[in-house]
């Protein structure tokens, strides 16, 4: 069964505080993991589509890995405007199999 | 980035009655549109893909006379919530695949549905 589970569930850094965000997937043939931010009350917002191993991409503070098993997102240096919930989803083709997020806040 | 539009952004309605939730990409054309559900503190949950010209197709568990899918269009797919009750009072969000194949998939601003 394809499955997507993100940790930590909540994140709470100090402003400057750099982290990263896991998530971890079973999929019968991955053609392409997402990286999503959705602020509450709000719909997803796209920012990365990793497609093979190895590949990395970055977007501001955001940098976004991918491995045979899992994919990563790390945050360098986070600004408050940096808190929201992050949602990975992966898709064998069609539609997209979501984790259940994790829930970042930064203070300053 | 490609634009995806819900209408409305929040509806409060009486049970029993119907509610139409509308989905429109804006500057692209969409052959394949997706609907989700989301309660709180909670993922997106799939309930349909729907496509344009033909009948959509349901996630397990959704009630197909319940949640009426239409894709009339490749700009417009709509939801429509049928003799609405308390436990159908969501976060419904639509979505919209600019290009084929395993493409960028954009998310509406969602619906927020209360059931009085």
């Amino acid at each position: 069964e394809d499955q997507v589970t993100q940790s930590p569930e909540a994140l709470r850094l100090q402003e400057g505080e750099s982290s990263s965000l896991n998530c971890s997937y079973t999929v019968s043939g991955l053609r392409g993991l997402f990286w999503y931010r959705q602020d509450p009350g709000k719909g997803p917002e796209f920012l990365f589509t990793l497609y093979s191993a190895g590949e990395e991409k970055e977007k501001e503070r955001l940098k976004a890995t991918l491995t045979k098993k899992e994919s990563f997102l790390h945050i360098t240096a986070p600004k408050p405007e940096d808190s929201a919930t992050y949602l990975c989803a992966v898709t064998p083709g069609g539609k997209l199999i979501f984790g259940q997020g994790t829930e970042l806040s930064v203070k300053p | 980035g490609a634009v995806v539009s819900q209408h409305p952004s929040w509806v409060i309605c009486k049970s029993g009655t119907s509610v139409k939730i509308e989905c429109r990409s804006l500057d692209f054309q969409a052959t394949t549109m997706f609907w989700y559900r989301q309660f709180p503190k909670q993922s997106l949950m799939l309930m349909a893909t729907s496509n344009e010209g033909s009948k959509a197709t349901y996630e397990q568990g959704v009630e197909k006379d319940k949640f009426l899918i239409n894709h009339a269009s490749l700009t417009l797919s709509t939801l429509t919530v049928t003799s609405a009750h308390p436990e159908d009072s969501s976060f419904y969000i639509c979505s919209a695949r600019s290009g084929s194949g395993t493409g960028e998939l954009f998310f509406g601003e969602g619906s927020r549905l209360t059931v009085l």
